[in-house]
């Protein structure tokens, strides 16, 4: 149980485009999702918390217009990439955490290089 | 300001060398402490919650344990396999956790 996915795994991008990138709960509902961003060899960096049908909470320092996260249903959240560029390239990991419960659940994660 | 500080920052041992990780956190009110298993490329794979001192969890050859101050992660007999880097964190308000830096364990064989 508490199966969280990502999609795509990983993706490469060009300069200027967007990239979408999907977390849902497989097998529970998540009144709430995170999104991270980690570096290598670092710990996670959280960028937002997002709750379902209510607008993201974005951390100091984290564009949300950059960013974009939707989370429209108690399984699916989405992360989008606006007008990448290099320096967004990272490793972005998704967690949710279930109606009523504590813990939180982390997806495989993303793999975002940009050219 | 919540505060998880994890120690060794790195940590190798031989297989079968029993050791500590250890977690101290600085936190209002402490809703519960989690532990997770991260490899290199993957999501964080939950193991333990912790919820109240004394509470001690196992799982395979990890035993976490917790108290007031700090919760420590049992390691008895490791093998290989064992390698990753090891997160623990607190929950704060609405939830939204504070990571520890993690300590990177490898285990040869």
């Amino acid at each position: 149980g508490a199966v969280v996915s990502q999609h795509p795994s990983w993706v490469i991008c060009k300069s200027g485009t967007s990239v979408k990138i999907e977390c849902r709960s497989l097998d529970f509902q998540a009144t709430t999702m995170f999104w991270y961003r980690q570096f290598p060899k670092q710990s996670l960096m959280l960028m937002a918390t997002s709750n379902e049908g209510s607008k993201a909470t974005y951390e100091q320092g984290v564009e949300k217009d950059k960013f974009l996260i939707n989370h429209a249903s108690l399984t699916l959240s989405t992360l989008t990439v606006t007008s990448a560029h290099p320096e967004d390239s990272s490793f972005y990991i998704c967690s949710a955490r279930e109606v009523g419960f504590d813990t939180q659940y982390f997806g495989p994660g993303t793999r975002l290089t940009v050219l | 300001e919540d505060q998880v500080t994890q120690s060794p920052e790195a940590l190798r041992l031989q297989e079968g060398e029993s050791s500590s990780l250890n977690c101290s956190y600085t936190v209002s009110g402490l809703r519960g402490l989690f532990w997770y298993r991260q490899d290199p490329g993957k999501g964080p794979e939950f193991l333990f919650t912790l919820y109240s001192a004394g509470e001690e969890k196992e799982k395979e050859r990890l035993k976490a344990t917790l108290t007031k101050k700090e919760s420590f992660l049992h390691i008895t007999a490791p093998k290989p396999e064992d390698s990753a880097t090891y997160l623990c964190a607190v929950p704060g308000g609405s939830y939204i956790p504070t990571f520890g830096r993690g300590t990177s364990l490898i285990v040869h064989p």
